[in-house]
């Protein structure tokens, strides 16, 4: 089983900065990862698929990228309401497991 | 307006089952995989269970193999996980969310339901 590992697992920032996001799977995925947002009390949403592909409706400063075992997430300048827990999920083998998750907040 | 609406959860004792639900609107259901994730109070998501569009290809979680099943009615735009044997760590919030026709991930996802396994 394809394992995905998430840092940090905090990250503090201030509204305008830029957000790294790092996922890490086991074993090779090749590009099939995607990344969720989540908010309290509201369910995932689909920010990227396929790597680097934003989702219908996510806005353009959300970016993916990587492929095989290394992935980013980037948030070019971060609004208010981007600070959430973000999760990578790999689609390559079952089970399509998700990472650990790591939860931007404000600084 | 494309949405799942989630429900069935509920209180019940170490043991007991239930059986949750998840209504499809505003798409053609019959043509989309579907899977059930679940969340833990204050943890992260855990994929339980996927079934293909036409109930060909099911999968579980080995966490749950063995007592929860996974079903779709196509003519009632409908998916469903019946889950027996419930122990304390199956509390979570359940959610159904569409597997993305055309390329990977979860696109559409219900609003959750809670489940809640206690004496």
């Amino acid at each position: 089983e394809i394992v995905l590992t998430q840092s940090p697992a905090t990250l503090s920032l201030s509204p305008g900065d830029r957000a790294t996001l790092s996922c890490r799977a086991s074993q090779s995925v090749s590009s099939y990862l995607a990344w969720y947002q989540q908010k309290p009390g509201q369910a995932p949403r689909l920010l990227i698929y396929d790597a680097s592909n934003r989702a219908t409706g996510i806005p353009a400063r959300f970016s993916g990228s990587g492929s095989g075992t290394d992935f980013t997430l980037t948030i070019s300048s971060l609004e208010p309401e981007d600070f959430a827990v973000y999760y990578c999920q790999q689609r390559n083998n079952w089970p399509p497991r998700f990472g650990p998750g790591t939860k931007v907040d404000i600084k | 307006e494309v949405q799942l609406v989630d429900s069935g959860g509920g209180l019940v004792k170490p043991g007991g089952s239930l059986r949750l639900s998840c209504a499809a609107s505003g798409f053609t259901f019959s043509s989309y995989s579907m899977n059930w994730v679940r969340q833990a109070p204050g943890k992260g998501l855990e994929w339980v269970s996927s079934i293909s569009s036409s109930s060909s290809y099911i999968y579980y979680a080995d966490s749950v193999k063995g007592r929860f099943t996974i079903s779709r009615d196509n003519a009632k735009n409908s998916l469903y996980l019946q889950m027996n044997s419930l122990r304390a760590e199956d509390t979570a919030v359940y959610y159904c969310a569409r597997d993305a026709m055309t390329h990977d991930g979860f696109d559409i996802w219900g609003q959750g339901t809670m489940v809640t396994v206690s004496s």
